[in-house]
């Protein structure tokens, strides 16, 4: 079964609008900790944000943020004032468990903004 | 910069070679990981290396092998390679503290076999 879901697999936003990104997972572990990366063009891995499952308030990072709904299994990233280098491929991860665990991610979802 | 170094950044091989892409984890992470990232298979975990031992294993070939060294540097072998084999290979690092222990790739190395 997927461990990470993402259906949506482009978006187009408008430059200093917000974007959602949904994600959902599938675990029966009750500690793990949910991720955002960005990928842009040239490839590399770029952190952006983390969810403890035990956390008890929404996670913040500058202009991102991590809409966590645990009952329905969803950690949706929502990027507000997108800005042109943004556009990149977005991906959710999951660790299950407290320690240095693999990740599982989903397949990504492509962000372009508009100008 | 993520502090994780990776070489080469590009690999172009043909069908049947053998290769061997490197790491270095961020300073103090004694935690490896290997990922590949293809078309078709998305990003996928291989192997987890912790302080010189093999910590988990993914969906690595057996064709694929890896080791961590005294220094904490690892190593990804590829070998009998197959067109299927063409990605991009990604290591990471982390320390191991507290829950968070985030990730943090290297800018990967592309491998193309022709």
């Amino acid at each position: 079964a997927q461990k990470i879901t993402q259906t949506q697999p482009g978006m187009f936003v408008q430059e200093k609008e917000a974007v959602t990104l949904d994600c959902t997972y599938d675990t029966s572990d009750p500690s793990y900790g949910l991720f955002w990366y960005k990928q842009p063009s040239s490839g590399e891995m770029i952190f952006l944000i983390y969810q403890g499952s035990y956390d008890q308030q929404n996670a913040t990072e500058g202009r991102y943020s991590l809409n966590f709904q645990k009952a329905r299994k969803s950690a949706n990233l929502v990027i507000s004032a997108s800005q042109l280098g943004d556009s990149a491929m977005y991906f959710c991860a999951m660790r299950e468990g407290q320690g240095d665990y693999k990740l599982s991610f989903g397949a990504g979802t492509t962000v372009t903004v508009r100008a | 910069d993520s502090g994780v170094t990776q070489t080469p950044k590009h690999l172009i091989t043909a069908t049947g070679q053998r290769v061997t892409l490197r790491c270095s984890p961020r300073s103090g992470d004694l935690s490896v990981y290997w990922y590949q990232q293809s078309l078709d298979q998305g990003l996928q975990f291989l192997i987890q290396y912790y302080n010189g031992e093999e910590r988990a294993k993914g969906n690595i070939l057996e064709r694929f092998s890896a080791q961590q060294f005294p220094d904490l540097h690892s190593e990804l072998n590829l070998s009998s390679l197959e067109l299927g084999d063409s990605a991009l290979y990604f290591c990471a690092s982390s320390v191991r503290t507290g829950s968070r222990n985030e990730q943090f790739f290297g800018p990967g190395t592309r491998l193309t076999v022709l």
